[in-house]
């Protein structure tokens, strides 16, 4: 059974780093695309970004290009995804999600960005 | 980039009605079309992939067609636990795309 167990919720202020964690398990890590989803508060959903683990090939919606980084680390089946400098506007809900026959999703990081 | 749409935004239905969700894509996605269910406070679940194959335990009531540019979610008697928000997502090209949902809520 495909599992993405999320790293818990952060509260942050603006100008502030963060890298949050998505640990995968049930199915060959590098093998699979997986990325990350935003949600902000009562809106839909919007990818962010994939990887696939097995080459580091990254790929950026064009609205998160250069706002956030990508990440995997193989060894230990987990993707990341970073922040340089936080701002209000990145407080949302964080999904990774992994891509295969459909997306399995983990149970999401909430992210609060706030002075 | 492909834009999905959702129509319609809302959906009042009764239980043990049927519902009928639309999807539209702005380019050809073939059949590379997945729908997720999301209630409150929950992350998105997958029901349908490949525009019409049923996720692994989801209930027959739910189906999926379509191919192209236009689709359909089709949930033949809505129970309680149904009334949820749902999202189409393409994954033929990249960026894959989400439509805005649409809600289906108890009449």
């Amino acid at each position: 059974e495909v599992q993405l167990v999320q790293s818990g919720a952060e509260v942050k202020k603006p100008g502030e780093s963060l890298k949050i964690s998505c640990k995968a398990s049930g199915y060959n890590f590098i093998s699979y695309w997986i990325g990350w989803v935003r949600q902000m508060p009562g809106r839909g959903l919007e990818w962010m970004g994939i990887i696939y683990p097995g080459d580091s090939n990254t790929k950026y919606s064009p609205s998160f290009q250069g706002q956030v980084t990508i990440s995997a680390d193989k060894s230990i089946s987990t993707a990341y995804l970073q922040w340089s400098s936080l701002k209000a506007s990145d407080t949302a809900m964080y999904y990774c999600a992994r891509h295969g026959g459909g997306l399995s999703w983990g149970q999401g990081t909430l992210v609060t960005v706030s002075s | 980039e492909i834009v999905m749409t959702q129509s319609p935004a809302t959906l009042s239905v009764s239980p043990g009605e049927r519902a009928t969700l639309s999807c539209r894509a702005s380019q050809s996605v073939s059949s590379n079309l997945a729908w997720y269910q999301q209630k409150p406070g929950q992350a998105p679940r997958l029901l349908i992939y490949g525009a019409s194959t049923r996720a692994t335990g989801i209930p027959a009531r739910f189906s999926g067609s379509g191919s192209g540019t236009e689709f359909t979610l089709t949930i033949s008697s809505l129970q309680s636990e149904d009334f949820a928000v749902y999202y189409c997502q393409q994954y033929i090209n990249w960026p894959w795309t989400f439509g805005q949902g649409t809600k289906v809520e108890i009449k």
